[in-house]
């Protein structure tokens, strides 16, 4: 069965800062892996989907990785911004079902 | 566009109560997945179906049965409600032209079973 992690659980940074999420899986036989964003009490809002043939993906500050054989993947996000605050998850696709991890929630600090 | 749309969003029941829970795209996707999100589980996976007329167990099936007899709605019932369903129900739909079409999410249901 696939595993998906998110380390770390919860992540504060200074408005403005660079920063780094991670999300890892144990089978690397996955079609895509997708990251969402999750405000709280909302829905998921689909922020970058990486197809297993690529390496990254980018929507403006937002920059995604996928590196399939060693099971990893990273959201990268530039010049952070307070309203960036939220709870991250990814979640992988082996076949037709869709793995998530229990997310990294990010608070920017103005 | 409505995208995935939900009905209702609060539903109170107590135990053994009967419900279903009602999602609706109108993108025209073939697959749509009812999750469950718990907090430090993640979301979990109920059931799913590729087109009309098919379901498919996800990874907590038990307790939930779901019907698509039309490819823009996916039901999920809760037959006998128990305390261990209160959680938060998401639906979402997603195109199957394609393995790397995106999922799309509804608002949720926020669910308690007393």
């Amino acid at each position: 069965k696939q595993e998906v992690t998110q380390i770390p659980a919860a992540l504060s940074v200074p408005e403005g800062e660079n920063l780094v999420l991670n999300c890892s899986f144990t089978d690397s036989a996955i079609y895509n892996l997708q990251w969402f964003r999750q405000d709280p009490g909302k829905g998921l809002t689909s922020l970058l989907l990486i197809q297993s043939s690529q390496r990254e993906q980018t929507s403006g500050r937002l920059n995604a990785s996928l590196d399939k054989s060693s099971g990893r993947s990273t959201l990268y996000i530039a010049a952070s911004q307070p309203g960036d605050s939220a709870t991250y998850l990814c979640a992988v696709m082996p076949g037709n079902q869709f793995y998530f991890g229990t997310g990294t929630s990010l608070t920017v600090i103005p | 566009n409505a995208g995935v749309t939900q009905t209702p969003k609060f539903r109170v029941l107590k135990t053994g109560q009967s419900m279903t829970l009602l999602c609706a795209q109108d993108m025209n996707h073939e697959y749509m997945y009812w999750y469950r999100q718990d907090p430090g589980m993640g979301l979990r996976l109920i059931h799913y179906s590729v087109g009309e007329g098919t379901t498919a167990k996800g990874e907590v099936p038990d307790g939930y049965n779901v019907s698509r007899l039309k490819k823009q709605n996916f039901l999920l019932g809760l037959e006998s409600a128990a305390p261990s369903q209160t959680s938060v129900y998401f639906c979402a739909s997603r195109s199957g032209t394609r393995s790397y079409n995106e999922q799309f999410f509804g608002p949720g249901t926020r669910l308690t079973v007393l």
